[in-house]
């Protein structure tokens, strides 16, 4: 079974720019959940899809949005990019949900807002 | 804020000893998890154990959880230098399993 796939790997913006990542599941994994982690952090929990549904937000401003498509995959798109954004935007999937079962995670997309 | 805290932030062992970290959260859980982040494969999902279990095994690791107490420990038992890396709780304290993460123990494995 192919792992979680995250588009693009490295991402260089600008502030003010906006951007838009990209994650494609495990096959058959119905949840998606985003976290950001900056360096010597836990991870930051975004937001959860299921179903192409939000059914979590963690407490990120409206310029963090999401969505997830029929065939599960999910974006994420942060607008009017800041400074303090620069991050590593981590992506998982889960059979069920995060908390219930383990969740796999693909390999980030690394972003360095100017 | 973070639900779990990982304690010790960071350890450095040598290769063959054991290492034993905790994790502490604030409200009741359904589940608790550790992962392990390296550079090399990314964040790795380790252990899961329920509320209702008190201790689980997989190969070298031991999570035990104490409910009253809440609190977690895990531990590598025989380190190698492929265990160095950054260990993570995180319980479903979040709400509708909402995953909640601690910042982390860095544990470095000395040849």
């Amino acid at each position: 079974k192919a792992g979680v796939t995250q588009t693009p790997r490295y991402l260089i913006k600008t502030r003010g720019q906006q951007v838009t990542l990209s994650c494609s599941p495990i096959s058959g994994h119905r949840s998606v959940s985003w976290y950001q982690q900056t360096p010597g952090q836990g991870l930051q929990f975004l937001f959860e899809y299921f179903s192409e549904t939000q059914r979590n937000k963690g407490n990120f401003p409206g310029r963090f949005s999401g969505r997830q498509f029929s065939n599960s995959r999910s974006e994420m798109n942060v607008s009017t990019l800041e400074l303090g954004d620069s991050a590593l935007y981590l992506c998982a999937s889960s059979l069920v949900a995060g908390g219930y079962n383990e969740q796999f995670f693909g390999p980030g997309t690394r972003l360095t807002v100017l | 804020s973070q639900q779990g805290e990982e304690d010790p932030q960071a350890l450095s062992i040598q290769e063959g000893e054991n290492a034993t970290m905790n994790c502490s959260y604030k409200t009741s859980i359904n589940n608790l998890q550790w992962y392990r982040q390296n550079s090399g494969r990314g964040l790795v999902h380790l252990i899961l154990i329920r509320s209702n279990e008190r201790e689980k095994h997989s190969g070298r690791l031991r999570v035990t959880l104490d409910t009253s107490k809440k609190s977690s420990s895990l531990l590598i038992t025989a380190s190698r230098a492929a265990d160095t890396a950054s260990y993570f709780c995180a319980t479903d304290a979040g709400g509708n399993y909402q995953l909640i993460w601690g910042a982390g123990t860095k544990l470095i494995i000395k040849p």
